[in-house]
């Protein structure tokens, strides 16, 4: 199975700045089927970005996903405060699929 | 509106026997996998495995293969995750959630709220 290492585990940042968040996968990920889900405290995941650059709908785009084969990288430019939650990353490129450990961002 | 909507909360004992439901709406719930992702207290998300409701064609994790089951009920666009035995390990929150575009089974989007299970030694 594709391990996903998302760096850093934690990120301290305030209103307005710009978060920048790491997912390193153990093997190059098919047709850069890579995907990046937001949640919140007490909330279900919420689909963001999906193939690695593509915005879901109603997603703002100030959420910039980047990257191909085995690194990728989501950026929140503006931090607002409903942006403060956990990111995890997602492989779906094989058939079992695979999420990282997730990326906290929190209010410095 | 595409949405799905999971069973509400449930407390058990260990070794008792539990099945928790994903009602999908608003899209052919027929034509696309549901998959199921846990997430204990405080920890990640793990991914569980998938189902396709036209045919109950069914994957499984490695890491859950035996230890729970999943079904369907096409006809009233309903997936289910099922245990036989409940372990305290077993306490977490589920999500189920709509597959779909390319990939392997797809993106999840949406998600369903989330059913909370808590087993009790």
């Amino acid at each position: 199975d594709i391990v996903l290492t998302q760096s850093p585990g934690t990120l301290s940042l305030s209103p307005g700045d710009t978060a920048t968040l790491s997912c390193r996968a153990s093997e190059t990920v098919t047709s850069n089927y890579l995907a990046w889900y937001q949640q919140r405290p007490g909330q279900a995941p919420r689909l963001l970005i999906y193939g690695a650059s593509d915005r879901a709908a109603g997603i703002p785009d100030r959420f910039i996903g980047r990257g191909s084969g085995t690194d990728f990288t989501l950026s929140i430019s503006r931090l607002e405060p409903e942006d403060f939650a956990v990111y995890y990353c997602q492989q779906y490129g094989r058939p079992t699929l695979t999420f990282g450990g997730g990326t906290k961002v929190e209010i410095k | 509106e595409v949405q799905l909507v999971q069973s509400g909360a449930e407390v058990k004992k260990s070794g008792e026997s539990l099945k928790i439901s994903c009602k999908g709406s608003g899209y052919n719930f027929a034509g696309y996998w549901v998959g199921w992702v846990r997430q204990r207290p405080g920890k990640g998300l793990e991914w569980m495995g998938v189902i396709y409701p036209d045919d109950s064609d069914t994957r499984y994790s490695p890491s859950f293969q035996g230890h729970v089951t999943f079904s369907v009920d096409k006809s009233n666009n309903t997936a289910y995750l099922q245990w036989r035995s409940l372990k305290a390990s077993d306490t977490a929150m589920y999500y189920c959630a709509r597959q779909g575009g390319v990939g392997y089974y797809g993106r999840s989007d949406p998600w369903g709220q989330g059913t909370l299970v808590t087993v009790s030694s």
